[in-house]
């Protein structure tokens, strides 16, 4: 069955540091997606892209954080000067299209557990 | 805003059915999945709805009453494995953007 792949699984970085975490969607899919899960709550949505741009962004997805699509495969996230409530699971999706009458594969990847120190 | 209500917690027997419910605000509704998560792990799908009614897929079944904003994941014959966390997570107008409730934390006993 076909995955999302996230890398790394582990990051630990300095406060203040920058951190680049890494996705590999599904080949055939168009939508990309970040969301984190701060241990204990929520799934959190970050940002959606489609033909290369942010379609939504939510209020937590600031200055402080970019995504790229820098080639045909892999799909980034860029965290700035990183702060300690930045510690969270990014998890990374992909989806073929953004809705529609059946399922059309909106798949997570196993996620970056990000700890700021 | 776009809440989504689900229970924390519940407790169930190992070969007993359990229901677990959810409610979301029906404005700008556009599909409902649930989502299986253990700890320190991403979730995984279980399943899709979109029209009223259910959808069986195994063990597993859910619900939806778009009209009542109101769907349920139910759990048949369950399996110790099946201690973790359920998720319902709302599809909100056409970007893709989901967005989940709390998660109800499952624990089945022997």
């Amino acid at each position: 069955e076909p995955e999302v792949t996230q890398t790394p699984s582990h990051q630990v970085t300095q406060m203040g540091q920058e951190v680049i975490l890494r996705c590999v969607p599904i080949s055939n899919h168009l939508y990309f997606y970040w969301y984190r899960q701060i241990l204990g709550q929520k799934v959190e949505f970050l940002v959606s892209f489609y033909n290369n741009e942010i379609s939504e962004k939510s209020e937590i997805f600031d200055d402080q954080f970019s995504v790229e699509r820098p080639d045909g495969s892999n799909f980034t996230l860029k965290i700035r000067s990183t702060k300690l409530e930045d510690s969270a699971m990014y998890f990374c999706a992909s989806s073929e299209t953004s809705g529609g009458p059946f399922y059309y594969g909106y798949t997570f990847g196993s996620g970056t557990r990000l700890t700021v120190v | 805003g776009q809440n989504i209500d689900q229970p924390t917690e519940m407790t169930a027997t190992e070969g007993a059915i359990v229901q677990i419910n959810c409610t979301y605000q029906t404005s700008g509704f556009n599909g409902l999945f649930w989502y299986q998560q253990h700890a320190g792990e991403a979730p995984t799908f279980l399943s899709y709805n979109v029209l009223d009614g259910l959808e069986e897929k195994g063990r597993f079944s859910s619900f939806l009453s778009r009209s009542k904003g109101y769907s349920y994941l139910l759990l048949k014959e369950l399996q110790m494995k099946d201690s973790a966390s359920y998720l319902c997570a709302v599809l909100y107008n056409q970007g893709g953007k989901l967005i989940f409730g709390q998660g109800t934390e499952l624990s089945v006993k022997p």
